[in-house]
């Protein structure tokens, strides 16, 4: 079975530093990729997903996501963070093919200071 | 005019009491989900219905049973609840499954509480 790794569990960074969230999935097969973001007492949304095509993905609200097959990697970027982006952050897989689970990571908690 | 839209989004009861969340969305889609998200915010899903038909059903107590009496609902009910219930339980719905990339739309999520 899929599963998905997320490394970090806090990142605090200041209002305009840049951020990468690492996420790492274990499967070999065609995968489809998405990073979710939770705002505080509200449900996920949809940042960006990656399924085919250029690998480097841009999201809304000035995120990025770059999918490297041969590191099974899918870490999301922004150059310069707000205040409002704090957050927690999910990453999640699924495989290509077939009716398989959205498979989540434990997800980010991302706190940005004033 | 939510596309996912989950009642009750609070819910406080006692052990031992049997209770339902129900799921409706607007989106025309013909998968829909509950996911489970505990305390550390660790998110699983639970079950999936295409077309009304369970299609994933995850290593999840039978005190948890779904009911789909049409495509664009999905109710959860809960038998005789225990403290290790208390989690948000999302509900959630794509269109054709999860290949190809779709996306899952997500509910605002219910926070049970069992005391």
């Amino acid at each position: 079975a899929q599963s998905v790794s997320q490394h970090n569990h806090h990142v605090i960074l200041s209002e305009a530093a840049s951020l990468e969230l690492g996420c790492n999935y274990s499967y070999g097969g065609t995968v489809n990729l998405f990073w979710y973001v939770q705002y505080p007492g509200q449900h996920l949304q949809l940042l960006l997903k990656y399924f085919s095509g250029d690998p480097l993905v841009k999201g809304i609200k000035g995120f990025e996501a770059e999918f490297i097959k041969s590191k099974f990697s899918f870490n999301l970027r922004k150059p310069s963070v707000q205040w409002s982006d704090t957050a927690e952050y999910f990453c999640a897989v699924t495989r290509n093919s077939g009716n398989t689970p959205l498979v989540f990571g434990k997800g980010t908690r991302l706190s940005v200071i004033a | 005019d939510t596309a996912v839209s989950q009642t009750p989004k609070y819910l406080v009861t006692q052990m031992g009491n049997d209770k339902s969340i129900k799921c409706e969305q607007n989106l025309g889609h013909d998968t829909m989900y509950w996911y489970k998200q505990d305390s550390k915010k660790f998110l699983k899903i639970m079950f999936s219905y295409n077309n009304k038909e369970l299609i994933i059903n995850e290593t999840v107590p039978n005190r948890f049973s779904p009911k789909s009496p049409d495509k664009a609902h999905l109710n959860l009910h809960i038998n005789s609840l225990e403290l290790g219930d208390s989690a948000v339980y999302f509900c959630a719905s794509s269109q054709g499954g999860t290949t190809a990339g779709n996306t899952i739309y997500f509910g605002e999520g219910s926070w049970l509480t069992v005391v």
